[in-house]
């Protein structure tokens, strides 16, 4: 079966540390993955994608994910965390067959 | 370039009533747009696949009758919630489809609130 998880619900880091969500996906074949980031009552923007190129994407705001394809994983990071960095994150996947599958989002929070 | 708009960003209404919300592509094409629910704290939901000119594809649970959708033309679909209810009170999101599903921008999202 074909699905997306992303391990942390909620992740909380300092100002000026490393961010790192998580996710991982369950498929046969290479998916095309997402990070798209929420804030607050607001629609998604898209920080970055894979679709079969390099398999270190660099996304806008200093963020950037790894595909791995032994580990099925697809994890967000950021070396620097900001405040503004602080909203919820959709890792999203494209499998075969053309259907979207949204994890279930990781609300970070950035303290001062 | 690829803006979404929806409009009203927010919505407030008396049970028994209809809503309608637009989602627009302002700068490009889309025959294939997604509406979406969101309920707090929680991820996306895919209520139904808007194709201009043709019928929506609503996914399972979601009834076809309640949630009226309507793609026109190529810039515009419209999601009317029809007698709502307070349960269907949340956000709503729409997207449009650039070319392929790779190319997916997705709209500001509209607050439903029916009291």
């Amino acid at each position: 079966a074909q699905s997306v998880t992303q391990l942390d619900s909620h992740v909380s880091v300092s100002e000026g540390t490393p961010v790192l969500l998580r996710c991982n996906y369950s498929s046969s074949y290479s998916p095309s993955l997402f990070w798209y980031v929420q804030h607050p009552n607001k629609g998604l923007q898209l920080l970055l994608k894979y679709t079969s190129a390099a398999t270190l994407v660099k996304g806008i705001n200093g963020f950037e994910a790894e595909f791995k394809k032994s580990e099925t994983s697809f994890h967000l990071t950021k070396p620097s965390a900001h405040m503004s960095d602080a909203a919820e994150y959709f890792c999203v996947v494209i499998f075969t067959g053309n259907q979207f599958y949204f994890g279930t989002g990781t609300s970070l929070t950035v303290i001062p | 370039g690829a803006v979404v708009s929806q409009h009203p960003s927010r919505v407030i209404c008396k049970s028994g009533t209809s809503v309608k919300i637009e989602c627009r592509s302002l700068d490009f094409q889309a025959t294939t747009m997604f509406w979406y629910r969101q309920f707090p704290k929680q991820s996306l939901m895919l209520m139904a696949t808007s194709n201009e000119g043709s019928k929506a594809t609503y996914e399972q649970g979601v009834e076809k009758d309640k949630f009226l959708i309507n793609h026109a033309s190529l810039t515009l679909s419209t999601l009317t919630v029809t007698s709502a209810h307070p349960e269907d009170s949340s956000f709503y999101i729409c997207s449009a489809i650039r070319g392929d599903l790779h190319e997916q921008y997705f709209g500001p999202g509209t607050r439903l609130t029916v009291t």
